[in-house]
């Protein structure tokens, strides 16, 4: 069974300040890894998604990179903004035709200004 | 607006009373989930169905009763409501097969239940 797990649970970091949330999960066989953000009361927007395949993605003050072998995703952000301020998870699709992805629990950034 | 809509947005509703979520998608991805937020945040998927058929059903008591009548709806019915449902649950789709199998979730906004 596919167990993924964030850590920190929460972040807080001053504006300006590069950052790195960890996904970790516990069968390298996965289809993709996703990485969302929540904002409070609101649905999951997607941020990057990396096939298993890829090693990494950016988009741009985003960067995910992946390790199928140790079993670890990370999110890296760049000059982070009072506006990153959220919930980001990540997913672990299994490589199945289901489609099945398991969630993290998410980490909450707070970027103070 | 290319989305998934979910609707309602915010439901409340008394015990043992039964509701209904309905979503709908337009991104012409051939699969369809049901996720359940609980208060915690944590993110737990109950349904899925491929072009209409039903391919993941997690341990979910029996009062939910999901429905597709195409592969673009996946409705979300349940029965005899108890305060423990009290939930925000998520609709989502993703193209599983064919060549354009590689992209992610999409997700709904959201809707929020309350049960009273």
């Amino acid at each position: 069974k596919q167990e993924v797990t964030q850590i920190p649970a929460a972040l807080s970091v001053p504006e300006g300040e590069n950052l790195v949330l960890n996904c970790s999960f516990t069968d390298s066989a996965i289809y993709n890894l996703q990485w969302f953000r929540q904002d409070p009361g609101k649905g999951l927007t997607s941020l990057l998604l990396i096939q298993s395949s890829q090693r990494e993605q950016t988009s741009g003050r985003l960067n995910a990179s992946l390790d199928k072998s140790s079993g670890r995703s990370t999110l890296y952000i760049a000059a982070s903004q009072p506006g990153d301020s959220a919930t980001y998870l990540c997913a672990v699709r299994i490589n199945t035709n289901a489609g099945k992805s398991t969630f993290g629990d998410g980490t909450t950034l707070t970027v103070k200004p | 607006d290319t989305a998934v809509s979910q609707t309602p947005k915010y439901l409340v509703t008394q015990m043992g009373n039964d509701k209904s979520i309905k979503c709908e998608q337009n991104l012409g991805h051939d699969t369809m989930y049901w996720y359940k937020q609980d208060s915690k945040k944590f993110l737990k998927i109950m349904f899925s169905y491929n072009n209409k058929e039903l391919i993941i059903n997690e341990t979910v008591p029996n009062r939910f009763s999901p429905k597709s009548p195409d592969k673009a709806h996946l409705n979300l019915h349940i029965n005899s409501l108890e305060l423990g449902d009290s939930a925000v649950y998520f609709c989502a789709s993703s193209q599983v097969g064919g060549a354009a199998s590689n992209y992610g979730y999409t997700f709904g906004s959201g809707t929020r239940l309350t049960v009273v």
